[in-house]
């Protein structure tokens, strides 16, 4: 069985630029998040998707993040436009049920020069 | 708000035994995974507790206290695969959103 695939896995752009970062839950996962490491600090949880729908998005930075997850698979996740402290590792996770063990991606590593 | 504090870095030969705290401070707790994350890899899974107590999983122990916002992961008979990072994380009130400490890097020696 496939895993969280995310894509790309690394990122270079510059400040202004927009990104946009894939991730493919494991099959039949309803629910799929998004977290971010930030350099030095703890992983932060972005929002949670239950099929298309966001049930939790309080940890969006800004209105320059924005997530989507159109049909319910696949999720994507854009910064537009891209600052200086975006820099970090978004990793996505999907679980079969809500609060149960979350499957993580390898992460996609975001550098915003 | 929430906080978890892990230690950032512990050293250790093969062969030992290796114990990782973390302490919490929550608004609300439902339980603790502990995960670990190989440098560029995935977090992985590797023990979920709720109730006080210990739970074993092979080598790699978890343990609970509710009351005193404290848990430890037990990693004995260390390989040098062990060397991770591991990381604790409390799910909240609403039971699906994961507050993580900093991690604590485990650095295995021959």
């Amino acid at each position: 069985e496939a895993g969280v695939t995310q894509f790309p896995s690394h990122s270079v752009i510059e400040k202004g630029q927009t990104v946009t970062l894939r991730c493919d839950p494991i099959s039949g996962h309803d629910n799929l998040y998004w977290y971010r490491r930030v350099m030095g600090k703890e992983i932060k949880f972005l929002l949670h998707f239950v099929k298309e729908s966001k049930q939790d998005e309080s940890g969006m930075p800004n209105n320059r993040f924005l997530a989507e997850r159109t049909g319910g698979t696949y999720s994507t996740l854009k910064v537009q436009p891209a600052e200086l402290e975006d820099s970090g590792v978004y990793f996505c996770a999907s679980s079969h049920q809500a609060g149960g063990e979350l499957f993580f991606g390898e992460g996609s590593r975001l550098t915003v020069l | 708000g929430q906080s978890l504090e892990q230690p950032s870095e512990v050293t250790a030969v093969e062969g030992a035994i290796v114990q990782i705290n973390c302490t919490y401070q929550t608004s609300g707790f439902n339980g603790l995974f502990w995960y670990q994350q190989h440098a560029g890899e995935a977090p992985t899974f590797l023990s979920y507790n709720v109730l006080d107590g210990l739970e074993e999983t092979g080598r790699f122990s978890s343990f609970l206290s509710r009351s005193k916002g404290y848990s430890y992961l037990l990693l004995k008979e260390l390989q040098m695969k062990d060397s991770a990072s591991y990381l604790c994380a409390v799910t909240l009130p609403d039971g699906y959103k994961l507050s993580f400490g900093a991690g604590t890097t485990v650095t295995v020696r021959a």
